[in-house]
């Protein structure tokens, strides 16, 4: 079961940063947030994932906040190749091996 | 090797017709998924094998027939199927149950086409 509430949609322009909210208030105790975006008709791509502390890579940066009920991804400076519908997750660690999708955010970024 | 391969890209087939999707993958995960998407859709789960024995079937129709032949290879077997089931077959593979630091790896997927 998705439990997770994104917004259906956002726009950013190209250079700025691109900050997409996640709610998972219902997220228990050893429950990872993950981010997946997929490019149109391509097969979803990792981006991200944390349990509690801010996490950083190449791609993007993920904000959680200290109750652990949302999240934010951020896109540092939008390309427009970042155009595609980004996916939060949340999964439990070792039980079992379901990886639900909710509805996602499609973000447009515009020249 | 960090893909997910899957062939074919493209498939159209009749309603009465036999077909078979594959998945590959060599990055020794022991867990393989499918999931089906439909147009504007988030992925939907359909079936879990995990160290090649079948753990979660999200009741999908028997018309669906998946089998994992061996740790790098996933297929799904296709008979009788109809129109709605055109969508995007993605294949996914992790690590199964490994401590959070490991995500999945999806295929490109194969677009069905059920005519």
């Amino acid at each position: 079961d998705a439990k997770t509430t994104q917004p259906p949609s956002m726009d950013c322009a190209e250079g700025r940063a691109a900050n997409l909210p996640c709610n998972h208030s219902t997220i228990s105790g050893n429950e990872y947030v993950y981010w997946y975006r997929q490019i149109h008709s391509q097969g979803p791509q990792y981006i991200i994932h944390g349990l509690k502390n801010n996490e950083t890579n190449e791609m993007a940066s993920l904000i959680i906040t200290e109750d652990r009920k949302s999240s934010t991804l951020i896109l540092p400076h939008a390309t427009l190749r970042d155009t595609a519908v980004y996916y939060c997750i949340v999964r439990p660690s070792f039980t079992g091996n379901q990886f639900y999708f909710g509805t996602g955010t499609s973000l447009t970024v515009i020249p | 090797d960090t893909e997910v391969t899957q062939t074919p890209k493209h498939l159209v087939m009749g309603m009465t017709n036999k077909k078979s999707l594959k998945c590959e993958q060599h990055m020794g995960h022991r867990a393989m998924y499918w999931y089906k998407q439909k147009a504007k859709k988030p992925p939907e789960l359909m079936f879990v094998y995990s160290y090649e024995k079948l753990s979660i079937n999200e009741s999908v129709p028997s018309r669906f027939s998946p089998e994992c032949p061996n740790s790098s290879l996933l297929n799904l077997h296709l008979h009788a199927l109809q129109p709605e089931d055109s969508a995007l077959y993605l294949c996914a593979s992790s690590h199964p149950g490994r401590p959070n630091g490991y995500g999945y790896t999806f295929g490109s997927g194969t677009r069905l086409t059920v005519v």
